[in-house]
């Protein structure tokens, strides 16, 4: 299996949550991103959160970190259609050198 | 804020042609990455530089790939015979003063090789 893995879609309605799950078999990582890319665009690093840590929150974003069951989650309170993009987890195995998962398309609907 | 930026964004080359993708990192970065993505696929590590060499390289970072960290400011991937398998989305990185410290990338060069 992949290294990283991510549902490949989500589809949420404006205003609700929307959590994006990621898992993943090295646990070795000091740190673990999430990265947001919209259409046409780069990799946006939106938050990260260290190992040692079980959640962190910045503003409408919540992090949660499972390291027994190697489990990640992003949640995104509220969310807008401006939110719509792709949704990468990402974490270092082995060295310090990211592995992205393939990515979590955020679809808001109106 | 400070930001990774590449240059040019689309690149258009005939096969066997050798490409330069150019970056320039945030100013006191000290680690320079390549990724790439294929449409619609993963976005791959090929190669990270500290210390003006190559510090750790994919299966995927062959002889046809170099990089380069021409001055202070610069740094370039360099495809010397580009394949019709080149075609994807080249992003630079780059991270502050540790090995650990979280990767900040640029927009990307969409590089289409005919």
């Amino acid at each position: 299996g992949e290294d990283v893995e991510q549902s490949l879609f989500l589809s949420v309605r404006e205003g609700d949550s929307s959590v994006i799950n990621c898992t993943y078999t090295d646990s070795s990582s000091t740190y673990l991103y999430w990265y947001k890319q919209e259409p046409g665009a780069g990799l946006q690093l939106l938050t990260y959160i260290f190992s040692n840590m079980d959640m962190k929150q910045d503003q409408r974003l919540t992090v949660l970190l499972n390291k027994k069951d190697k489990h990640l989650s992003l949640r995104i309170a509220d969310t807008q259609t401006g939110d719509s993009a792709i949704y990468f987890c990402a974490l270092p195995r082995g060295s310090y050198i990211p592995t992205f998962g393939r990515g979590t398309s955020l679809i808001v609907h109106p | 804020e400070p930001e990774v930026t590449q240059t040019p964004s689309h690149q258009v080359t005939q096969m066997g042609q050798e490409v330069i993708l150019r970056c320039v990192p945030i100013s006191n970065h000290l680690y320079f990455y390549w990724y790439r993505q294929i449409l619609g696929q993963k976005v791959e590590f090929l190669v990270s530089f500290y210390n003006n060499e190559i510090s750790e390289k994919s299966e995927i970072f062959d002889d046809q790939f170099s990089v380069e960290r021409p001055d202070g400011s610069n740094f370039t991937l360099k495809i010397r015979s580009t394949k019709l398998e080149d075609s994807a989305m080249y992003f630079c990185a780059s991270s502050g003063g540790s090995a650990d410290s979280p990767l900040h990338f640029g927009n990307g060069t969409r590089l289409t090789v005919t």
